[in-house]
């Protein structure tokens, strides 16, 4: 079975700083998806960036940024010139690429931004 | 457009009582999914439907749990005699299609659920 590991329950960042956010994975699968999804307050689930595993290419969505370590089943997320809108519950997840679409979730790091 | 609604978005129910949540998936979306996220955690798939069929139940706690979808769009996950520990968000999700690419599920906006 697919787990998904976040071992930062909670971190805080100054304004404007570079947080980094980590998420391991384990899996037997050498293709799947790997996401980073962000609950703010109003505990919506919102896609914040994805990376295919067969793309050695690390993805990038304006100030979000990843860290993609096949090898070692390591997928951090790198947030630059935080903003307090930032501020939320991140959650790592892993979805294998064949059949149906189950994602596994890790169990989420809280982001405080401090102004 | 429109996106995932789930009805309704707050639930407050006493112990022993059944609930019917609804989930509207996105038009044209064959897949649904329903999660359940407790308090602090992330979301835990309970189950799975491609079209009309449930193709994956494995998530569900107990029969207590059941799931519809009769005509491949609404959703309805249905709890019996319910029991404190049910009380968590539930939430659905949609995507276009079941297998390949990146097809993205969207998730509503959740149900919460209340077992007093």
């Amino acid at each position: 079975a697919q787990t998904v590991t976040q071992s930062q329950p909670e971190m805080s960042v100054q304004e404007a700083e570079t947080v980094t956010l980590s998420c391991t994975y384990d899996t037997s699968e050498s293709d799947y998806y790997l996401f980073w999804y962000k609950q703010p307050p109003s505990r919506q689930m919102i896609l914040v960036i994805r990376q295919e595993a067969y793309k050695q290419q690390n993805a990038t969505e304006n100030r979000f940024s990843v860290n993609f370590q096949k090898a070692a089943k390591s997928f951090s997320l790198k947030i630059s010139d935080s903003q307090l809108g930032d501020a939320a519950m991140y959650f790592c997840a892993y979805r294998y690429s064949g059949g149906y679409q189950k994602v596994t979730f890790g169990t989420g790091t809280k982001l405080q931004v401090i102004p | 457009g429109a996106g995932v609604s789930q009805s309704p978005r707050y639930k407050v129910t006493k112990r022993g009582q059944d609930v019917a949540l609804r989930c509207d998936p996105i038009s044209g979306h064959v897949s649904l999914y329903w999660y359940r996220q407790a308090l602090g955690q992330g979301p835990e798939f309970l189950t799975y439907f491609n079209y009309e069929a449930q193709q994956d139940k494995s998530g569900l706690p107990n029969d207590r749990f059941s799931a519809e979808r009769p005509e491949g769009s609404i959703s309805t996950l249905t709890i019996q005699r319910t029991e404190q520990r049910d009380s968590a968000m539930y939430r659905c999700a949609s995507s276009l299609m079941t297998s390949g690419s990146s097809y993205e599920q969207y998730f509503g906006p959740g149900t919460r659920l209340t077992v007093t």
